[in-house]
């Protein structure tokens, strides 16, 4: 089955600096793969997704990029602001299953 | 709109309590999911529901009930729980149209304590 890794666990960067959360990805045949954000007691919120077809995908501050051979992919935030500090979440899907399988995690906290 | 619904937001039961959490979502999704979330922790399958039948039961124990009455809503019946199922209890949808590339959409979930 598909595993996932997700690193740092925990970043700490200053307002304005950019932030780049690493993901891998075991499953060859995963094709999906979206980020999530989740605040303090709240819901995870889908951010971003990039699909296998594409390298890069950016949406204002927030890019994915996805590297297939070497079965990672990346959230990159840039001039990051407080209201970004969450835990984020990776997910990957693969072809042949109907569901995620999320990363542990990165606690991302932006200091002003 | 993207908006998934859940109440209650907060739920305090007893061990021998019989309780239910409900989920509501009006994007004509034919899929629903039903995490469990501990602190610290990314979410956990328990359930999936597409086009009203139960598809996935990720080995959940019997005292978790799901019930699909529509395809607009999802419950969780909850009995004899124990405090280890103290968590937060997601709700998701998706299309459910057969495409492998769907987004699940979250609501806010239901905060749990058993005591």
């Amino acid at each position: 089955g598909e595993n996932v890794e997700q690193h740092p666990s925990t970043l700490s960067v200053q307002e304005g600096d950019s932030a780049v959360i690493k993901c891998t990805y075991s499953d060859s045949a995963s094709n999906y793969f979206p980020w999530y954000k989740q605040e303090l007691g709240k819901g995870p919120q889908l951010i971003i997704d990039i699909r296998s077809n594409v390298g890069e995908k950016k949406d204002q501050r927030i890019a994915v990029t996805l590297n297939k051979t070497a079965k990672h992919f990346s959230l990159h935030i840039t001039e990051t602001q407080p209201e970004d500090s969450a835990v984020y979440f990776c997910a990957a899907r693969s072809h042949y299953g109907q569901n995620f399988v999320f990363g542990p995690g990165t606690r991302l906290s932006v200091l002003p | 709109d993207t908006e998934v619904t859940q109440t209650p937001k907060h739920l305090v039961m007893g061990m021998t309590n019989k309780k239910s959490l409900k989920c509501e979502q009006h994007m004509g999704h034919r899929a629903m999911y039903w995490y469990k979330q501990k602190a610290k922790k990314p979410p956990e399958l328990m359930f999936v529901y597409s086009y009203e039948k139960l598809s996935i039961n990720e080995s959940v124990p019997s005292r978790f009930s799901p019930e699909c009455p529509n395809s607009s809503l999802l419950n969780l019946h909850l009995h004899a729980l124990q405090p280890e199922d103290s968590a937060l209890y997601l709700c998701a949808s998706s299309r459910g149209k057969g495409t492998v590339q769907e987004t699940q959409y979250f609501g806010p979930g239901t905060r749990l304590l058993v005591l």
